[in-house]
């Protein structure tokens, strides 16, 4: 059975910094491009950034580029993402989610998500 | 990155069918058959139901089926039940890398 287990959100001050993980079992996680993306409270999806089964490629959305990182351990089967320079508009449920085949073509399974608030 | 459209809300009775809307542009819905859907619950992660435009993974009913026609891609619930009330996103791959989702529709079964 796909798990994905996320870890690491909670409450920090604007500007700060976070650190999520994203524990994978029940598949081959060496063999799938990974992804996060994000709930705001009451609102809608939105892609944050993806990384290919390799981590030799990630794409991010603009909203996030130059602030967050994105990076694989394929030993340890984890994913992860650090967050710099939040901001109180990243407040949001982040959720990890397996890429079916290639990145693109869209997210199989996700994770039950974790909670990112930024406030002071 | 702007979102893909589509209607805040979507109604029907049980039984019945209907379709939800997602426009997009030429960069992303127009150019690719990359449309996804997923149902989400409130209070749960989002719900894989469907793929490059019209696939169904394994697992999800075959009242759910996908389109596309030029920008706009369209999923259709047909004999609507009870437990399809939930929100409905779609999303697409868009050009230079990237990835959108569309705006949300609630779907009320009256």
């Amino acid at each position: 059975e796909v798990q994905l287990v996320e870890s690491g959100g909670g409450l920090v001050m604007p500007g700060g910094s976070l650190r999520l993980s994203c524990a994978a079992s029940g598949f081959t996680f060496s063999s799938y491009s990974m992804n996060w993306v994000r709930q705001a409270p009451g609102k809608g999806l939105e892609w944050v950034s993806s990384i290919s089964s390799s981590g030799d490629y990630i794409y991010y959305a603009d909203s996030v580029k130059g602030r967050f990182t994105m990076s694989r351990d394929n030993a340890k089967n984890s994913l992860y993402l650090q967050m710099n320079s939040l901001r109180a508009e990243d407040t949001a449920v982040f959720y990890c989610a397996r890429s079916l085949s290639n990145w693109y073509r869209g997210f199989d399974f996700w994770g039950q998500g974790t909670l990112v608030t930024v406030s002071s | 990155q702007s979102a893909l459209t589509q209607p805040a809300s979507v109604s029907g009775s049980p039984g019945q069918s209907i379709t939800i809307s997602c426009t997009g542009t030429s960069s992303d819905v127009g150019r690719y058959n990359y449309v996804s859907w997923y149902q989400q619950h409130p209070g749960k992660a989002p719900k894989f139901m469907i793929y490059d435009v019209s696939n169904r993974p394994s697992g999800v009913s075959d009242r759910f089926s996908g389109s596309k026609s030029g920008n706009t891609a369209s999923l259709t619930i047909s004999g609507l039940q009870a437990e399809d009330e939930a929100d409905y996103y779609c999303s697409s791959y868009r050009s230079s890398s990237t990835y959108v989702f569309g705006t949300g529709t609630k779907v009320t079964v009256l």
